[in-house]
């Protein structure tokens, strides 16, 4: 069964940095993409970016890049999220989902808090 | 950068109904590149459709996708209670994004 388990939920400060993580099981973690998606409190679904973890290839939606860094590490079959400086505007629920024919499966979601 | 537009904002409807939701891409892609899901507050999203009209493993019959081009809908047919969600329609071509969202909920 594919599983993919997010990191439990932070609550940080504007300007600290922060990695949520997805650890993936039941499956070949090196040959599926992975995705990462926001969702601000009331609002819909965003596709921030995607990395295939077999060679690191990562593509990032243009209104993501340069906010955030995508990795994977296939020793540990995990897929990471990072941010050097938060902000405010960043608070909202973050999923990671397996690619194939859609977002097929998904993470239960980390929230991430940020507020002085 | 496809943009999908999802309409209504909110279906409200009695169990046993027919909800039919509709995505209108901003651009022509292939149908195989079009995915639905359902969203419930506090839980993960879900797969329900791929390829616009291929069902998920496990998603009930009830839930059927067609279209093609620039025009995809979602149909519901005999709504239960626990199909109250926000469905959203996405792109997966050469890029990916995201509906806005369709709110059915039960009167």
């Amino acid at each position: 069964e594919v599983q993919l388990v997010q990191s439990a939920a932070e609550v940080k400060k504007p300007g600290e940095s922060l990695t949520i993580s997805c650890k993936a099981s039941g499956y070949t973690f090196g040959s599926y993409w992975i995705g990462w998606v926001r969702q601000k409190p009331g609002k819909g679904l965003e596709w921030m970016g995607i990395i295939y973890p077999g060679d690191s290839d990562t593509r990032y939606s243009p209104s993501f890049q340069d906010q955030v860094t995508i990795s994977a590490d296939t020793s540990v079959t995990t897929a990471y999220l990072q941010w050097d400086t938060l902000q405010a505007s960043d608070t909202a629920i973050y999923y990671c989902a397996r690619h194939s024919g859609g977002f097929e499966s998904w993470g239960q979601g980390t929230l991430v808090t940020v507020s002085s | 950068e496809i943009v999908l537009t999802q309409s209504p904002d909110t279906l409200s409807l009695s169990p046993g109904e027919t909800a039919t939701l509709s995505c209108r891409a901003s651009q022509y892609f292939s149908s195989a590149f079009l995915a639905w899901h359902q969203y419930k507050p506090g839980q993960a999203p879900r797969l329900l459709i791929y390829g616009a009209s291929t069902r998920a493993t496990g998603v009930p019959d009830r839930f059927s996708g067609s279209g093609s081009g620039t025009e995809f809908t979602l149909t519901i047919s005999g709504l239960e209670p626990e199909d109250s969600a926000v469905y959203f329609c996405q792109h997966y071509a050469d890029s990916i994004t995201f509906g806005g969202g369709t709110k059915v909920e039960m009167k």
